[in-house]
């Protein structure tokens, strides 16, 4: 099993549709937990921490469940700008070593 | 923005010369890594530093050395560029005072022919 699973889509959503990305991870240890998200020939850039009690950031909404080891990023009313790749990020227990999923691209479309 | 540098930004080269890649960071950062990007295998951990001359491993090390003489500054060397290293190089470093929560740099988009 892989260490962190996306699926890589693509998901081609229309502006202001609620779009869901999951990821799982596969190490029970597993610390910490990010969303990053990458534009094209860009470097990744952290969207939001994740949190076991769930965190919001706006449109954008964060969950844990670590009894699945599973990790959800909800994308509300979607934008044309929110078009990009979005990667699931995890770190191990007492480590500073982050694995990264493989990413989920996001097409917004007018 | 972390005020992380790297520098070339992008370079070709021929294989079998020897390449080095620079990351410049401004904030003091303990901790910086090298990764590369490929299509179909995502960010891959190369080198990472835990402080001045301190280094370690990553996933994907074979053919590259990294130094790290100085706090701000974290080099990563492709003894004998070879085509399969044909990649984008990603620096980063990371932010203990915030959930370890890690920046990158620009990017080096690195072309051996």
């Amino acid at each position: 099993r892989k260490e962190v699973e996306q699926d890589p889509g693509p998901f081609n959503v229309p502006e202001g549709a609620t779009v869901a990305f999951n990821c799982t991870y596969s190490n029970s240890a597993s610390q910490s937990f990010f969303w990053y998200r990458q534009d094209c020939r860009k470097e990744p850039k952290l969207l939001m921490s994740v949190y076991s009690s769930g965190n919001e950031d706006g449109r954008f909404t964060a969950q844990l469940n670590r009894a699945s080891q599973y990790i959800s990023l909800l994308i509300r009313d979607s934008k044309l700008s929110d078009s990009a790749t979005y990667l699931c990020v995890v770190i191990g227990a007492g480590s500073y070593q982050l694995t990264f999923g493989k990413g989920t691209k996001l097409s917004v479309i007018p | 923005d972390a005020g992380i540098t790297q520098s070339p930004r992008h370079k070709v080269t021929e294989t079998g010369t020897p390449v080095t890649l620079r990351c410049h960071q401004t904030e003091n950062h303990r901790y910086m890594y090298w990764y590369r990007q490929d299509p179909g295998h995502g960010l891959r951990l190369i080198h990472y530093s835990y402080g001045v001359k301190d280094t370690d491993k990553g996933e994907v090390s074979d053919g590259y050395s990294v130094s790290r003489s100085k706090t701000e500054d974290f080099l990563l060397t492709l003894e004998s560029a070879t085509s399969s290293q044909t990649s984008v190089y990603f620096c980063a470093i990371t932010r203990e005072d915030s959930g370890n929560e890690q920046y990158f740099g620009p990017g080096t988009r690195l072309t051996v022919t």
